[in-house]
């Protein structure tokens, strides 16, 4: 059984870096047919879209996000990261890791974090 | 605004069917057979329940299935049961590796 579990801080201050890590059990973490996958989800409102990273190191990121975003993998602790630059308020969300397959589709999520960003 | 176009809300009561509904455009939806659907409890990840517009992963009971017309995909959960009132949310691949969401249906069981 695939598990994935987000860890990281849970407040950032505004303009700071929000870092989050995603390890990764259970799998098989250098599959070339999975997408290793960031969402998150504001308060009271749906999901959204990131990013992902695939074994092979080739990354997407949401236009909206590109210029502040940063994904990588470290395949020797079988864990992926996410790195998000200048945060305001509006960044504030739960933010899940999740495995990506079959068309974009997300098969495992971890739990979620909630990450505030506030001074 | 989301990307995708599901109502906010939808009900029936228990053993009724309910169907939800998707709206994208031909690059997203209309374009591709990769539409997923998740279900969401309060406090809780999502679970995926449909994929590639209407396949089932190992577990999620054959009550709920999913199709696709056009740029419109659709949910539907028969023989509905307390445990789906939830939210749910669809999505779909819309070309240069861009996966976009729905904004989410919140599903009540009268």
């Amino acid at each position: 059984q695939v598990q994935l579990q987000e860890s990281g801080p849970g407040l950032v201050k505004p303009s700071q870096t929000l870092s989050l890590t995603c390890a990764v059990s259970g799998g098989s973490f250098s599959s070339g047919s999975h997408y290793w996958t960031w969402i998150r989800q504001h308060p009271v409102k749906g999901l959204e879209w990131i990013g992902y990273i695939h074994y092979s190191g080739s990354t997407y990121y949401s236009p909206t996000l590109k210029s502040r975003l940063t994904i990588s993998l470290d395949t020797s602790r079988n864990q992926f990261s996410l790195k998000l630059t200048s945060v305001t308020a509006a960044d504030t969300a739960v933010y899940y890791c999740a495995r990506g397959c079959c068309g974009g589709a997300l098969d495992y999520w971890g739990q979620g974090t909630l990450v505030t960003v506030s001074s | 605004q989301s990307a995708l176009t599901q109502p906010p809300s939808a009900s029936g009561s228990p053993g009724q069917s309910v169907t939800i509904s998707c709206t994208g455009t031909s690059s997203d939806v209309g374009g591709y057979n990769y539409v997923s659907w998740y279900q969401q409890h309060p406090g809780k990840a999502p679970k995926l329940m449909i994929y590639e517009v209407s396949k089932r992963p190992s577990g999620v009971p054959d009550r709920f299935s999913g199709s696709k017309s056009g740029n419109t995909a659709s949910l539907t959960v028969s023989g509905l049961q307390a445990e789906d009132e939830a939210d749910y949310y669809c999505n779909s691949y819309a070309g240069s590796n861009n996966v976009v969401f729905g904004g989410g249906t919140n599903l009540t069981v009268l």
